[in-house]
C-alpha cells in the first residue's frame, strides 16, 4: 500500500480558510468512510481532529471540518488561527482492514 | 482519563529485536483496536499495526514479515515486537487506542503515548 498524497505546504492568514487535500486510491479513500485527520505539534503527538470522514471528536473547534469527494478527501480549516500551525496527516483504512496515512502537510499561519 | 505509556530500549543494534510495551491506565483495555505507530526525525507517520483484544492481530505489508503485536488483558498492555531492525527503523513509536463509537471500533486513533525514541545503531 502507498502513502496517501498530501500538499507538503500551505499556509494562510489569520482568519482565512484553508483545505489540505489528501488523494488516495479505490483501495483506500475512494471506498472507505474511515478516513480521519490529525494534527501535530512540534515534538507532541498526534491528536485526532476529524474521524468518520466528517465527524469532529468532543472538544474538537467546529472551525475543523472533513469531506471527501471520489478518491480524495479534504479538510478545511475556517478563521484562521495562530494556534492551528503545524503538521497535518489524513489516515484511511484500505480494503485490506490495514491503515495507511498520507505523507503529512505543513500549516503555517502567516 | 485514559492515559498511554510507550517504555523499551532507546537503543538497539542492527539485526536485533526492537521489542516495545504500552501500559494503558484509566480505562480497561478489553474491547478496542490497539495501535502502533512510527514517525522517522522529520519525517511523517507510518502505520505499524494493531490488534483487537480478542482478535488476530495486522500489520502493514511493509513490515508484517517482522512485526509481532500482543494484547495483555490482565495487565492492562499492549506489544510491538520488531525484528531484524535497520537503521531505517530509527525514530519516535507511537502507542495509540482506536476510537468506539457505535459499535463500530475502528474510527481512528483517539488516545495517543507521547512517544518513544528508539535508535538502531551499533
Amino acid at each position: 500500500q502507498s502513502a496517501l498524497t498530501q500538499p507538503a505546504s500551505v499556509s494562510g492568514s489569520p482568519g482565512q480558510s484553508i483545505t489540505i487535500s489528501c488523494t488516495g486510491t479505490t483501495s483506500d479513500v475512494g471506498v472507505s468512510k474511515y478516513v480521519s485527520w490529525y494534527q501535530q505539534h512540534s515534538g507532541k503527538a498526534p491528536k485526532l481532529m476529524i474521524y468518520g470522514v466528517s465527524k469532529r471528536p468532543s472538544g474538537v473547534s467546529i472551525r475543523f471540518s472533513g469531506s471527501k469527494s471520489g478518491n480524495t478527501a479534504s479538510l478545511t480549516i475556517s478563521g484562521l488561527q495562530a494556534e492551528d500551525e503545524g503538521d497535518y496527516y489524513c489516515s484511511s483504512r484500505t480494503t485490506s482492514h490495514t491503515w495507511v496515512f498520507g505523507g503529512g502537510t505543513k500549516l503555517t499561519v502567516l | 482519563q485514559v492515559q498511554l505509556q510507550e517504555s523499551g530500549p532507546g537503543l538497539v543494534k542492527p539485526s536485533e529485536t526492537l521489542s516495545l510495551t504500552c501500559t494503558v491506565s484509566g480505562d480497561p483495555i478489553n474491547n478496542y483496536y490497539w495501535n502502533w505507530i512510527r514517525q522517522p526525525a522529520g519525517g511523517g507517520l507510518e502505520w505499524i499495526g494493531r490488534m483487537f483484544t480478542s482478535g488476530s492481530p495486522e500489520s502493514s505489508p511493509s513490515l508484517k514479515s517482522r512485526v509481532t503485536i500482543s494484547v495483555d488483558t490482565s495487565k492492562n498492555l499492549f506489544s510491538l515486537i520488531l525484528s531484524s531492525v535497520t537503521a531505517a527503523d530509527t525514530g519516535v513509536y507511537y502507542c495509540a487506542r482506536g476510537l468506539r463509537e457505535n459499535d463500530d471500533y475502528d474510527w481512528g486513533s483517539d488516545y495517543w503515548g507521547q512517544g518513544t525514541l528508539v535508535t538502531v545503531s551499533s
